[in-house]
């Protein structure tokens, strides 16, 4: 079974800083992974995912995550915090099947706070 | 284009009273559907999932039910809500066939006092 550890529960960001945001899975081969975000009192938007291909993904809102196989990584990062980017973000995984009714495994979430 | 919406948006129940919250997905058909539970500080817990009409698997044993009398519609029900029920409830789709992709309604707040 998969499993998902996102070791950070808070981080404050100051804005315009940089961000990485940890994510590492348990899997016996490379899953399908995505990071959500969740404004306060909302429901989860994806942000970016990977199936396979190009290690490095291109995300909505300025975000970025790469694949590491070899550490079971999946680290989002933004060049620039903004304060809106302050919310609850997840990071998921799923093993790949052909039905594709798997569901998704997610993290505990880490928090994101962003100060002037 | 496809759009998920949950009600209500905010419950407030009594301890011991019925629920029913409803999801329904527009502009797909046979979607993958799905009951989460947001507990403050405790991530996603996933209650319930459906592939097809009337096929329901159930994640955790609990006080709450689920069921899809339509092939777009999932309703999370429970006969007698306790405290412990209080949380947020979010309703996710995904289309059938992989990659599974979900995607999420904007949830209901539920206080049970």
């Amino acid at each position: 079974a998969q499993s998902v550890t996102q070791p950070d529960i808070h981080i404050t960001v100051s804005e315009g800083a940089s961000l990485e945001l940890r994510c590492n899975y348990s899997y016996g081969a490379t899953p399908y992974l995505f990071w959500y975000v969740q404004s306060p009192g909302q429901g989860l938007q994806l942000l970016l995912k990977y199936f396979s291909g190009d290690t490095l993904v291109q995300g909505i809102k300025g975000f970025e995550a790469e694949f590491k196989r070899s550490q079971s990584s999946f680290n989002l990062r933004k060049p620039s915090v903004h304060w809106s980017d302050a919310a609850e973000y997840f990071c998921a995984v799923v093993a790949p099947t052909r039905s594709g009714n798997t569901p998704l495994v997610f993290g505990k979430g880490t928090r994101l706070s962003v100060i002037a | 284009s496809q759009t998920i919406h949950q009600w209500p948006a905010t419950l407030v129940q009594p301890v011991g009273s019925p629920l029913s919250l409803e999801c329904t997905v527009e502009g797909t058909s046979n979607p993958n559907l799905y009951w989460y539970r947001q507990a403050a500080g405790r991530g996603l817990q996933l209650l319930f999932y459906s592939v097809g009409i009337g096929q329901i698997s159930s994640e955790v044993p609990q006080n709450l039910s689920a069921s899809r009398p339509q092939d777009r519609q999932f309703i999370l029900s429970s006969k007698k809500l306790l405290l412990s029920d209080s949380g947020f409830y979010l309703c996710a789709w995904s289309s059938t066939g992989s990659p599974n992709i979900q995607y999420f309604g904007a949830g209901t707040r539920l206080s049970v006092l």
